[in-house]
């Protein structure tokens, strides 16, 4: 079957540097996707990995190992604004390869 | 960057009724949409992938006949939930893709269902 973990919950401060893991069991493997969603709001995209090792965008870093069937969400300078869900996704080899299964979400809280 | 609208954004309804959400791509043709249901504080869980101009494929255990999915175009697809139940009540999301090879979804503002 399909399984997706992520921590349910992690805290930090501002300024601190966060890492949100994700390990993953598909049928098939296209690429990792991470999303934010804040409450009530719809999720938006913040990176793909589809090749192992690191992609950076800005603040936000991604890292995918594909051999280890993991990856993480590396966000630095944390923002009170980065309060949020964060999902990762993987696109799986379902429907050709069309499909994101989602992960459970990890809900981050920034302390001032 | 690319925008996807949904309407309505909040819907209450009677049990026994049926309700239609649309979702639209503003300014991109999407070749495939999604449609996503969430309960409060979990994950987005996928009902089914339309494609324009061919039946939708639902995941295993959504109702084909209680949730209708038309794809008619390149720039909208619907969601009919008939003869809803309190059990539907919900938050709905569509995403859209604008090509085949294309890894990023855009997703609408969602839809949130509340059947009285």
């Amino acid at each position: 079957g399909q399984s997706l973990e992520q921590p349910s919950e992690v805290t930090a401060v501002e300024g601190a540097i966060v890492q949100i893991n994700c390990t993953y069991q598909t049928s098939g493997f296209y690429g990792l996707s991470w999303y934010q969603q804040h409450d009530g709001g719809a999720p938006t995209f913040l990176s793909y990995n589809a090749l192992d090792g690191l992609e950076e965008t800005g603040r936000f870093s991604s890292f995918l190992s594909r051999s280890d069937s993991y990856g993480y969400l590396l966000l630095q300078e944390l923002q009170m604004k980065d309060s949020a869900s964060y999902f990762c996704a993987v696109r799986d080899g379902n429907n050709y390869g069309q499909n994101f299964v989602f992960g459970p979400g990890t809900r981050l809280s920034v302390l001032p | 960057g690319a925008v996807v609208s949904q309407h309505p954004s909040r819907v209450i309804c009677k049990s026994g009724t049926s309700v239609k959400i649309e979702c639209r791509s503003l300014d991109f043709q999407a070749t495939t949409m999604f449609w996503y249901r969430q309960f409060p504080k979990q994950s987005l869980m996928l009902m089914a992938t339309s494609n324009e101009g061919s039946k939708a494929t639902y995941e295993q255990g959504v109702e084909k006949d209680k949730f209708l999915i038309n794809h008619a175009s390149l720039t909208l697809s619907t969601l009919t939930v008939t003869s809803a139940h309190p059990e539907d009540s919900s938050f709905y999301i569509c995403s859209a893709r604008g090509s085949t090879g294309s890894y990023e979804q855009y997703f609408g503002p969602g839809t949130r269902l509340t059947v009285t």
